[in-house]
C-alpha cells in the first residue's frame, strides 16, 4: 500500500494568517498519462470529508481561491492563504494512483 | 447535485454481518462513476473499504477483501455493503462517496455502527 505521511499534526493559526500543510507519499503518484493522484480534503466537525482539491492543485467546484495545491512526485502542500474560522477542521491527503485508496493521518487545523 | 444517504442497523453483535445501504439520488447509480465505501475509526481514520461501478466490476481493500461484498441495485439507484465475520474493531462510521473520474467527490453523512452484544 501506498502509505501517506502528513505533517503537521496540529496547526493553531491566527486568523488572516497562511497555513501550510505538508503531505508525503511513500511512492510517486504520478500516472502514465501525466495526471497525479493526489487529493485534499476538509472534514468539518461533525460532517464527512469534502474533497477540496484534487491533482495536486485543481480546485473542486465551489472551493474559495484561498485554497491551493501545489508540489509533485511525492511532496505535496496544501496552503491555506488567509484563514477563516470555517476553515478550521481536520485535513486529509489521499492517494488514488492505485488500490487500495490510502489516506494520511490527518491535520488539525484550529485558531488561535 | 448528486446526494449520498447511508442506511442501515447502528448495532451488529460480533461475528455477525454489517449490511448497509447508500442510496444516491440527484444523479444515476448507472453514470461513468465508480461508488465507494469508507469508513473511519478513531484507531485507524480514514479507511477505503471498496468500490463498485453500476456493470459490477469491484475493487476491494485487500485488508478487508475476504469480508466485504459490494454490490449494486440499479432498478433502486442504490449500492450496498455487506461485511462478514464483524469484531468490535469494525465499528466506525461509515461514509458511502462516488469517485472515479474525480477522487470521491461526494460523500454521504455517514452512519456510525457499533459492533457489540
Amino acid at each position: 500500500d501506498i502509505v501517506m505521511t502528513q505533517n503537521p499534526l496540529s496547526l493553531s493559526v491566527t486568523p488572516g494568517q497562511m497555513a501550510p500543510i505538508s503531505c508525503k507519499s511513500s511512492q510517486s503518484l504520478l500516472q502514465r498519462d501525466g495526471k497525479t493522484h493526489l487529493s485534499w480534503y476538509l472534514q468539518k466537525p461533525g460532517q464527512p470529508p469534502q474533497l477540496l482539491i484534487y491533482e495536486i492543485s485543481k480546485r473542486f467546484s465551489g472551493v474559495p481561491e484561498r485554497f491551493s495545491g501545489s508540489g509533485s512526485g511525492t511532496d505535496f502542500t496544501l496552503n491555506i492563504s488567509r484563514v477563516e474560522a470555517e476553515d478550521v477542521g481536520l485535513y486529509y491527503c489521499m492517494q488514488s494512483l492505485q488500490f487500495p485508496l490510502t489516506f494520511g493521518g490527518g491535520t488539525k487545523v484550529e485558531l488561535k | 447535485q448528486v446526494q449520498l444517504e447511508e442506511s442501515g442497523p447502528g448495532l451488529v453483535k460480533p461475528s455477525g454481518t454489517l449490511s448497509l445501504t447508500c442510496a444516491v439520488s440527484g444523479g444515476s447509480i448507472s453514470s461513468d462513476n465508480f461508488w465507494s465505501w469508507v469508513r473511519q475509526s478513531p484507531g485507524k481514520g480514514l479507511e477505503w473499504i471498496g468500490e463498485i461501478y453500476h456493470r459490477g466490476d469491484t475493487h476491494y481493500n485487500p485488508s478487508l477483501k475476504s469480508r466485504v461484498t459490494i454490490s449494486v441495485d440499479k432498478s433502486m439507484n442504490q449500492f450496498s455493503l455487506r461485511m462478514y465475520s464483524v469484531t468490535a474493531a469494525d465499528t466506525a462510521v461509515y461514509y458511502c462517496a462516488r469517485g472515479d473520474p474525480l477522487p470521491l467527490d461526494y460523500w454521504g453523512q455517514g452512519i456510525l455502527v457499533t459492533v457489540s452484544s
